[in-house]
């Protein structure tokens, strides 16, 4: 698996966009970038995952850099619900194994 | 739709006792991953059903630890003798097919204290 680091903890103002960025500079050619977030006392939620372009949906975005090396997950209005840990991890497509989720990043949103 | 389902929600047992997990993962799921999250930390694999493929069990802690998956449906998580260290909240997810990551659906977690 190709490893990911991302810094313990961030804060970020409600209202402004919450950028967490992720490294993973070990990341193969078809392996994907995901990101998933964890609310309190409930299970892990998906976000979005990408390759090597850049991904936009209802809940963020996802902005890989040209070598893969890092990314960074963009949350352009942040809200308080918006506080929780964010797990970035990177797997290949399709392929029959195991996910190993880090410490993550916990985001807290301030009012 | 139903989404994954775990039971009990909290169970609180004494040391050395043996204690039993459910999950009712997403219908037509053929993936399902077990994994724990212990206070502070991250997300920690246990084990992994993929259809009728033998598990992947290599991410269990202890011989004291076992899982089933009957009819490929409902899995069972068993702890044996539990330790104080077993104290974590037991995450169980599933996905349509292996390695469909975008689409692993996780349930919302047994909180397990052991005293």
């Amino acid at each position: 698996d190709a490893k990911t680091t991302q810094p313990p903890s961030m804060d970020c103002a409600e209202g402004r966009a919450a950028n967490l960025p992720c490294n993973h500079s070990t990341i193969s050619g078809n392996e994907y970038v995901y990101w998933y977030r964890q609310i309190h006392s409930q299970g892990p939620q998906y976000i979005i995952h990408g390759l090597k372009n850049n991904e936009t949906n209802e809940m963020a975005s996802l902005i890989i850099t040209e070598d893969r090396k890092s990314s960074t997950l963009i949350l352009p209005h942040a809200t308080l619900r918006d506080t929780a840990v964010y797990y970035c991890i990177v797997r290949a497509m399709n392929r029959d194994d195991k996910i190993i989720f880090g410490k993550g990043t916990r985001l807290h949103i301030l009012p | 739709g139903a989404g994954v389902s775990q039971s009990p929600s909290n169970k609180v047992t004494e040391k050395g006792k043996d204690v039993e997990l459910r999950c009712d993962p997403i219908s037509g799921h053929t993936a399902l991953y077990w994994y724990r999250q212990s206070l502070g930390q991250g997300l920690e694999f246990l084990i992994y059903f993929q259809g009728n493929s033998a598990p992947d069990k290599s991410g269990l802690p202890s011989d004291r630890f076992s899982a089933e998956r009957t009819g490929g449906s409902v899995s069972t998580l068993t702890i044996q003798r539990t330790q104080q260290e077993d104290s974590a909240v037991y995450l169980c997810a599933s996905s349509p097919e292996a390695g469909n990551y975008a689409e692993q659906y996780f349930g919302p977690g047994t909180r397990l204290t052991v005293t």
